[in-house]
């Protein structure tokens, strides 16, 4: 089946610094991917879409210039937390759509960001 | 964009017993997904409805898609600690995006 990795597992890094989270698709192209945000016992809240060789589209209320997104290829998205506070501590996860809407979504393992 | 509401938000049942958790719009649903997802990993999907009426069976879970497609619930029979868990109801919306209800977060106790 797809499979989705997310590097790193976790991070922490000191504020004021940036992060970058990278997401491949392993054995199958994605032309879009999505990227998530969970804070301790919430659900996840879409921040983007990233689209391969196109600008990532955000939700309302997402700092596009604080969250970058880049989609380079058609296995890789990355997500680069610019100039880290300690209010961006928390798990991020990048997903996926299957083949056929039945497949639903291939989750990475997500990215747990601790900001110091 | 199409709000989902899931109930209860917490659950806290002993080993054996049984629960359902509830999945409601105010607006159709054209599919209704269900992922569990446990601490520090991603979600991952249990299973996916389409027609209104339908209901799929996973072992002890039991997946109920209304007749209107407005709501959906989520059945787990004898419950194991192995249960224990987050679990979310999701819904496409335009542009493929996935939204997630608020989820359930399950403990089930030995």
């Amino acid at each position: 089946g797809a499979v989705v990795s997310q590097h790193p597992s976790w991070v922490i890094c000191k504020s004021g610094t940036s992060v970058k989270i990278e997401c491949r698709s392993l054995d199958f192209q994605a032309t879009t991917m999505f990227w998530y945000r969970q804070f301790p016992k919430q659900s996840l809240m879409l921040m983007a879409t990233s689209n391969e060789g196109s600008k990532a589209t955000y939700e309302q209320g997402v700092e596009k210039d604080k969250f970058l997104i880049n989609h380079a290829s058609l296995t890789l998205s990355t997500l680069t937390v610019t100039s880290a506070h300690p209010e961006d501590s928390s798990f991020y996860i990048c997903s996926a759509p299957g083949l056929a809407i039945n497949y639903g979504y291939t989750f990475g393992s997500g990215t747990r960001l601790t900001v110091v | 964009t199409q709000l989902l509401e899931q109930s209860p938000q917490f659950l806290s049942i002993q080993e054996g017993e049984n629960l359902t958790v509830y999945c409601n719009s105010s607006s159709v649903f054209s599919s209704l997904q269900w992922y569990r997802q446990e601490p520090g990993e991603g979600p991952v999907l249990l299973v996916t409805v389409v027609t209104g009426g339908e209901v799929k069976k996973l072992k002890r879970l039991t997946f109920q898609f209304g007749d209107a497609r407005k709501d959906s619930s989520l059945h787990i029979t004898a419950a194991q600690p192995g249960d224990t868990g987050l679990y979310l109801c999701a819904s496409h919306n335009a542009g493929n995006m996935l939204t997630f209800g608020g989820g359930t977060r399950l403990m089930v106790k030995p």
